[in-house]
């Protein structure tokens, strides 16, 4: 199966920081791959598909980059409400799997 | 709108069976690949197993494989999860999921139900 690999496990920021966040695959997936917003005792919120698309209705200040090996997933200016455990998950193949998480926790 | 409601959660001891049932409605079911994801408490999450929109193919990870089945019946808008020879590090919340995409085989996922708590206990 393929592994992805999440960095880093924990991230303290500020309000108004620029975050960014990074996925790794054991091997290529193409853009086959989705970043997810978790808050304590809520499933999961689709945030980015294919990579670099924006699910409707997330904000503009999300956005996601790369292909075969490496992604990011960048907050451009980090707001309250973002304070949350993110999750990049791939499906190039039929068995998927997501990363350990990120969690960003208030500086 | 979407929703999707598990239930068949419970206390079960390591070894024995359960099956977990999700009911949807807000969309065309029969349209959708569907998933179970798990989470154990405190961890991270767990993809489990898809269902393509047609129930022609079925995937698993392989800490479930050859123990669990997944399955659907469109009359009843119910997807399920049979879960056999349960072990401790089975111990999760099960969320079902669907997929983002029309007739799919699995992909990214755009709903979450609420989850039910398996405990695998003696």
């Amino acid at each position: 199966d393929i592994q992805m690999t999440q960095s880093p496990s924990t991230l303290s920021a500020s309000v108004g920081d620029r975050v960014t966040i990074t996925c790794r695959a054991s091997q290529s997936i193409g853009s086959w791959l989705a970043w997810y917003q978790q808050k304590p005792g809520k499933p999961p919120k689709l945030l980015i598909y294919k990579a670099s698309s924006l699910e409707s209705g997330v904000p503009s200040r999300f956005s996601g980059s790369g292909s075969g090996t490496e992604f990011t997933l960048t907050i451009s200016s980090l707001q309250p409400d973002d304070f949350a455990t993110y999750y990049c998950q791939q499906y190039n193949t039929y068995v998927l799997t997501f990363g350990g998480g990120t969690k960003v926790e208030i500086k | 709108q979407v929703q999707l409601v598990e239930s068949g959660g419970g206390v079960v001891q390591p070894g024995r069976s359960l099956r977990l049932s999700c009911v949807v409605s807000g969309f065309t079911f029969s349209s959708y690949g569907m998933h179970w994801v798990r989470q154990a408490p405190g961890k991270g999450l767990e993809w489990v197993a898809v269902i393509s929109y047609d129930a022609s193919n079925k995937y698993y990870a392989d800490a479930v494989k050859g123990r669990f089945t997944i399955s659907r019946d469109i009359s009843k808008n119910t997807l399920y999860l049979q879960m056999n020879s349960l072990r401790a590090e089975d111990t999760a919340v099960y969320c079902c999921a669907k997929d983002l995409h029309r007739d799919s085989n699995g992909g990214p996922i755009d709903y979450w139900g609420q989850g039910t708590l398996v405990t695998v206990s003696s």
